[in-house]
């Protein structure tokens, strides 16, 4: 099992639509998860940071955290075309809390 | 703009050879992390810095060395290339080495070993 999933797509949605994005990880001790974007050819750029269960919202973006189903989740309102890129999912394991683990990334394109 | 910042953008190397990539953290860091991003993957972890020494790795071999500075630059030496070190190599800073603190990454080093 790896340790952080997600789907790789791509995820196709309409302009102005709901995307949801979907993670799930293995560590049950993991405090603190991470959501980055990614354009082709690009660095990844974070997007939302999530420490406790719930919802925390940031303008178009909900990030959702539930910790005793190892899920986290990113919604994105209103999505645009300037939305497609690759979302990935990166938690911070509690055994070594120094790194990273990410996902292989869901690509989410937006049709106009 | 994160103000992270990596030299060189591209590099072509062979394999056998050795390759050193450098990284200048986001003022005020003083931890510097290194990633690896194959095509169509999620970066992998290879180490952390904090303050000059390895607070960290994962699971590459001896041949992934790094330094850090005393202004929390850092840079990533690759030594003897193989072919699946072709990759995006990645920076990030960040404030401390704790488990909260974000990180932010650089615009990367994509490196092709033929």
């Amino acid at each position: 099992q790896k340790e952080v999933e997600q789907n790789s797509g791509p995820l196709s949605v309409p302009e102005g639509a709901i995307a949801s994005l979907n993670c799930t990880y293995s560590d049950r001790g993991s405090q603190s998860f991470f959501w980055y974007r990614q354009y082709s050819g690009k660095s990844p750029e974070l997007i939302m940071s999530i420490y406790s269960n719930g919802d925390k919202e940031d303008g178009r973006f909900t990030a959702q955290l539930n910790k005793a189903s190892q899920y986290v989740s990113l919604l994105i309102r209103d999505s645009q075309p300037s939305d497609s890129a690759t979302y990935l999912c990166a938690v911070n394991p509690m055994d070594s809390s120094y790194k990273l683990i990410f996902g292989s990334g869901t690509r989410l394109l937006v049709r106009p | 703009e994160t103000g992270v910042t990596q030299s060189p953008t591209h590099l072509i190397k062979t394999r056998g050879q050795q390759v050193t990539l450098r990284c200048s953290s986001q003022s005020g860091h003083n931890t510097v992390s290194w990633y690896q991003q194959a095509l169509g993957q999620g970066p992998q972890f290879i180490f952390q810095y904090y303050r000059e020494e390895e607070n960290g790795r994962g699971n590459f071999p001896p041949r992934f060395s790094g330094l850090q500075f005393p202004n929390y630059s850092s840079e990533l030496n690759v030594n003897a290339l193989e072919l699946d070190d072709s990759a995006l190599y990645l920076c990030a800073s960040s404030l401390g080495k704790g488990q909260a603190e974000t990180q932010y990454f650089g615009p990367g080093t994509r490196l092709l070993v033929l």
